[in-house]
Formats: structure tokens, C-alpha cells, sequence
């Protein structure tokens, strides 16, 4: 247990559907993250955000559209995804200081997405 | 961030100790080792980090190199739920504000009983 909660943890969707992922942090951290992980490949960052603010956007398509209402919640809106689209998907939170130093990341489980 | 190279894959006997070597030549001064692990189908477990001293906590010891173009992790005594992939990643301690890790494909550490 680190801390870090997802729901769903396993999703299937449509390619006309719409759902979120949710994720959040109970660890008093500053800093979240979207991670996708595909079969057979790396971890592949997908979005930071950093005291709210979106900080990084890693070239991700406009069908994933992140949200992050306050430091401990993370959303992912999912629509009109492409079958390719299937993974794990990751959040994690850290806690990033004044200075800019940033510390270890967790992670959470993952929600694991089929889409059809 | 500096790459970093490691094995595809591991075996380990159960009880032995699991020594799992990464190579970051091209790390900068300002910059950490990092380890991670993903056990199938799990987010990614922290382990342990450094950045130039030898390091231990509950699950492992660090052990980096004086020039530090290498590190080597240390399971001292491997269970058969260390198996897993292991993430050696580089990172830049003071960048300014919360970065995103760059994972590699790690190396897949197999304990055999």
C-alpha cells in the first residue's frame, strides 16, 4: 500500500465511449503524474502536474485530457479512444520543495484499460 | 537525463544474494540513481536512490561506483517475490520542479527456488 489509489482498476470501453480514471494520494504531496504503460514496452510518461499546474504534456493526443482539481486528485478523461490505447495506466505523486528538489515517486496500482 | 543501461535479464537462487549492475556513464554531478522495481502487472515499487555514497535501507543496499558511471543494487538475500523487473533510472535532483521519470526496459530478475 503506498498511499496512492486508482479506480477502476480494470476498465473496458468502447471507442465511442467517454469515462475517467481517477486517481488520489493521501501522502500530502504537491506533485502528480500519468504514466502509460503498452504490452511489451517502457513506462511512458504521459502528464506532470506540479502544485496544480500542468507542467509537462509529453505529446500525448487531445483524446486523453487530464484534470487535477487539487493536489491529492487526478483525473484522466478518456474519449474516443483507439484500440492501441489499451494499457496500464499509472499514477503516481511526489513532493517536489521550494527549491525545485523533487523526491522518490509512488505509484499507484494502475487501471488496467481494454478498449474494443 | 543520463541513460542508462542494464541486462535484459537475471537469475538468482532463492537465499542468494541478487546483484543487479546498471551503467550510467554519462551521468552529470547533479544527478541521482535511482531503483525501482514492478512486480507483473503492479505500479513501481520504490527501492532505493543515491548519489554517490553507498546506501541501505530495509530491502536493499546501493552500491555506486567513485566515479559514479555505475551502480550496483543489492538484494541481500533474494525471496521468489523478488521477481520482478528492475528500473535503474537517472534523475536530476534539483530541475526546478516535479519531472517525470524516463523508464528503460530494466532487467527482469528471475529467483529460482
Amino acid at each position: 500500500e503506498t498511499g496512492v489509489t486508482q479506480t477502476p482498476r480494470h476498465l473496458v470501453m468502447g471507442m465511442t465511449n467517454k469515462k475517467s480514471l481517477k486517481c488520489e494520494q493521501h501522502l500530502g504531496h504537491n506533485a502528480m503524474y500519468w504514466y502509460k504503460q503498452s504490452a511489451k514496452k517502457p513506462l511512458e510518461l504521459m502528464f506532470v502536474y506540479n502544485f496544480k499546474e500542468q507542467t509537462e504534456n509529453n505529446s500525448v493526443p487531445s483524446r486523453f485530457s487530464p484534470e487535477c482539481p487539487n493536489s491529492s486528485h487526478l483525473f484522466l478523461h478518456l474519449h474516443t479512444l483507439q484500440p492501441e490505447d489499451s494499457a496500464l495506466y499509472l499514477c503516481a505523486s511526489s513532493q517536489v520543495g521550494l527549491a525545485g528538489g523533487q523526491e522518490t515517486q509512488y505509484f499507484g496500482p494502475g487501471t488496467r484499460l481494454l478498449v474494443l | 537525463d543520463a541513460k542508462t543501461t542494464q541486462p535484459t535479464s537475471m537469475d538468482c537462487a532463492e537465499g542468494r544474494a541478487a546483484n543487479l549492475p546498471c551503467n550510467h556513464s554519462t551521468i552529470s554531478g547533479n544527478e541521482y540513481v535511482y531503483w525501482y522495481r514492478q512486480i507483473h502487472s503492479q505500479g513501481p515499487q520504490y527501492i532505493i536512490h543515491g548519489l554517490k555514497n553507498n546506501e541501505t535501507n530495509e530491502m536493499a543496499s546501493l552500491i555506486i561506483t567513485e566515479d559514479r558511471k555505475s551502480s550496483t543494487l543489492i538484494l541481500p538475500h533474494a525471496t521468489l517475490r523478488d521477481t520482478a523487473v528492475y528500473y535503474c533510472i537517472v534523475l536530476k535532483y534539483s530541475g526546478g520542479g516535479a519531472d517525470g521519470l524516463t523508464f528503460g526496459k530494466g532487467t527482469h530478475l528471475i529467483i529460482q527456488p
